[in-house]
């Protein structure tokens, strides 16, 4: 079956302090991943996706094939990373399925 | 310049109602899509469009109709409005059928009362 999971519907991390959103799915073919951002009451953004490997905003992510997971990570949150993170799983039917979201909130 | 447009932004209509929500992309894109965003803050999708043909078509129920006039445009009518398709609903669009991800509307919040 395919699915994304993201454990932690609610995570709070204080200003500066590294922060770790995780994402783990379930396919059997070959994973296109993606987080995407919402900030309160916009558009959801495309943050990065991890055939590009970039760094966007600070945020980084890597796809463990192993463990199947495609975690993101900064490793100094900011008051404005404050927000909803989608991962996102892209098969081989062109669709996109998301998980759950995580709600990050910075505490100053 | 907004790439993809949404209206209306916000919707609320009584029970059994019929309404429409419409999108549109200058992106060039050739996909577009309709995803739902229930008050848990949960993503669904509903529909795919490629150069106006359906490709992707949820187990959404038939009262939900999409149409896409032409692949910059992919609109949503729903008939018989009920409490339960109160949600945020996105359009979305995307070239080589999301491979590069996606580009979203601002949403349309629809409150059925």
């Amino acid at each position: 079956a395919q699915r994304v999971t993201q454990p932690e519907k609610l995570l709070s991390v204080f200003k500066g302090a590294p922060v770790e959103l995780k994402c783990n799915y379930s396919y059997s073919g070959s994973p296109e991943l993606f987080w995407y951002v919402q900030y309160s009451r916009q558009r959801l953004q495309l943050l990065l996706r991890h055939i590009s490997r970039e760094s966007i905003k600070g945020f980084t992510a890597d796809l463990n094939k192993g463990e199947t997971s495609f975690h993101l990570k900064k490793p100094f949150a900011q008051e404005e990373d404050s927000a909803m993170y989608y991962c996102a799983l892209r098969t081989s039917y062109d669709k996109v399925i998301f998980g759950p979201g995580t709600s990050l909130s910075v505490i100053p | 310049d907004t790439a993809v447009s949404q209206t209306p932004k916000y919707l609320v209509t009584q029970m059994g109602n019929d309404k429409s929500i419409k999108c549109e992309q200058n992106l060039g894109h050739d996909t577009m899509y309709w995803y739902k965003q229930d008050s848990k803050k949960f993503l669904k999708i509903m529909f795919s469009y490629n150069n106006k043909e359906l490709i992707i078509n949820e187990t959404v129920p038939n009262r939900f109709s999409p149409k896409s006039p032409d692949k910059a445009h992919l609109n949503l009518h729903i008939n018989s409005l009920e409490l339960g398709d109160s949600a945020v609903y996105f359009c979305a669009s995307s070239q080589a059928l999301g491979a590069y991800g996606y580009t979203f509307g601002s949403g349309t919040r629809l409150t059925v009362v």
